[in-house]
This record gives C-alpha cells, sequence and structure tokens, in this order.
C-alpha cells in the first residue's frame, strides 16, 4: 500500500510562532504537491515541488523535498491567525503511471492571535 | 490559471432522492477528473476517476450503482447521488488535472469549492 504519513494531525499555536509540518512515504515520488483547504472550500494548491532536495519560499513558507523524493516538508515562519487551515501533502507515485495522487491525512493547523 | 468550477456548493435532498453534482474545467480541457469525499475534520478519499467517453473507474468499496458519474465532454463531469441516504451526507470534492501542464503526475491537480451534501 502506497501511503503519504503526514505529521502532525493537529497543531495548535501562538501567533508568531515557527512550526514544521511533514510528509512521509516509503515510495518515490516524481513530484509532491502542498495544498491548504479552508472549512466549505477545495484545496488550494501552493507549491509543487520535483527535484530531490529542492527548497520552495512562498512568502513565510519554506517547502522542502527530499533528496530520495520520499518526503517533504513545510515550515512556516511566523505564524499569523491567516495562516489556520488544513494543510495536505499529495503526489502521484513512481511506478503507478504518475496518474493517480493519493493524499496525506492532512495537519489541521491553528494559530491564535 | 486552471479553474474548476462545481455547482451546487451545498445541497440539502430528502431521504431516498437523487442529487446531481456538476464539474467543469473552465479554461482547459480535462480528459480526467476526480472524485472525491471528505469527513469532517479528515483528508480526501478518492472516490472515482472520471474519464471523458467511458467508463468511470471506482476505487474499492465504492458502489458505481450509488454514485453514477458521466463525462460526456471535455469539460464537464457530473456525479449523481442515487437514492440518497443520510450517511451519504458529506463533503464531495472534484478536481482534474490541467492537459496543458502534461495531465501527468508532475501536474497538481485543481480543486473545485466542493458541494456539501446533506441527505435529511
Amino acid at each position: 500500500t502506497q501511503l503519504l504519513e503526514q505529521s502532525p494531525q493537529f497543531l495548535s499555536i501562538q501567533e508568531g510562532e515557527n512550526l514544521t509540518v511533514y510528509c512521509n512515504s516509503s515510495s518515490v515520488f516524481s513530484s509532491l504537491q502542498w495544498y491548504r483547504q479552508e472549512p466549505g472550500e477545495g484545496p488550494v494548491l501552493l507549491v509543487t515541488v520535483v527535484t530531490g532536495g529542492e527548497v520552495k519560499k512562498l512568502k513565510r513558507l519554506t517547502f522542502q523535498f527530499g533528496d530520495a523524493r520520499k518526503d517533504s516538508s513545510l515550515h512556516i515562519t511566523a505564524a499569523q491567525p491567516g495562516d489556520t487551515g488544513l494543510y495536505l501533502c499529495a503526489g502521484a507515485p513512481v511506478g503507478t503511471g504518475g496518474f493517480k495522487t493519493i493524499f496525506g491525512a492532512g495537519t489541521r493547523l491553528f494559530v491564535k492571535a | 490559471g486552471a479553474v474548476v468550477s462545481q455547482h451546487p456548493s451545498w445541497v440539502i435532498c430528502k431521504s431516498g432522492t437523487s442529487v446531481k453534482i456538476e464539474c467543469r474545467s473552465l479554461d482547459f480541457q480535462a480528459t480526467t477528473m476526480f472524485w472525491y469525499r471528505q469527513f469532517p475534520k479528515q483528508s480526501l478519499m478518492l472516490m472515482a476517476t472520471s474519464n471523458e467517453g467511458s467508463k468511470a473507474t471506482y476505487e474499492q468499496g465504492v458502489e458505481k450503482d450509488k454514485f453514477l458519474i458521466n463525462h460526456a465532454s471535455l469539460t464537464l463531469s457530473t456525479l449523481t447521488v442515487t437514492s440518497a441516504h443520510p450517511e451519504d451526507s458529506s463533503f464531495y470534492i472534484c478536481s482534474a488535472r490541467d492537459g496543458r501542464a502534461g495531465g501527468q503526475g508532475n501536474s497538481p491537480l485543481h480543486f473545485g469549492n466542493g458541494t456539501r451534501l446533506t441527505v435529511t
């Protein structure tokens, strides 16, 4: 079974704190995506990482793809209440034809003012 | 950017009736669309893959006669929940890959805004 294990599943922090969300698998991925979802809406794409070891930055968010392309992390610096939401990692494992995307269980982030 | 429109955004229906949900790719063609179900505070669960011009591919445990999928054009897929029951109440989300970006795993999924179904 190909799984994406995401941790932590829930995180409640104070405004200004830093946090990291992890996404791990035993499978190799051609790319991984990170999405953010707010209640009652569909997920919105934040970033796609493609190259092993790649680091991408999106304002206060830093995304990293593992060298072996089996894991990824999302780091948020100085979190703000507006960062509250469900963060999902997703990807299509190599060997599946790059077709079917699987999702991590999600990390529900709550940033308190 | 690629836009996926889903309609309706919410629907309330009586037990035993059927409900149709539409998913449209507005500015790109999608030979394949995906339908997900999401329970409160949980991640997305893939229900089926909708293929333009052919039968949908259902995930294990998803009743194909219960959740009818039709993908009649390159920009429209529909999911019909037949003879709905309260346990079918959920958040249903569709997605598609922009074929202009290759359409494969490196291409991100673009999601509709979801449909909240409540069956009374």
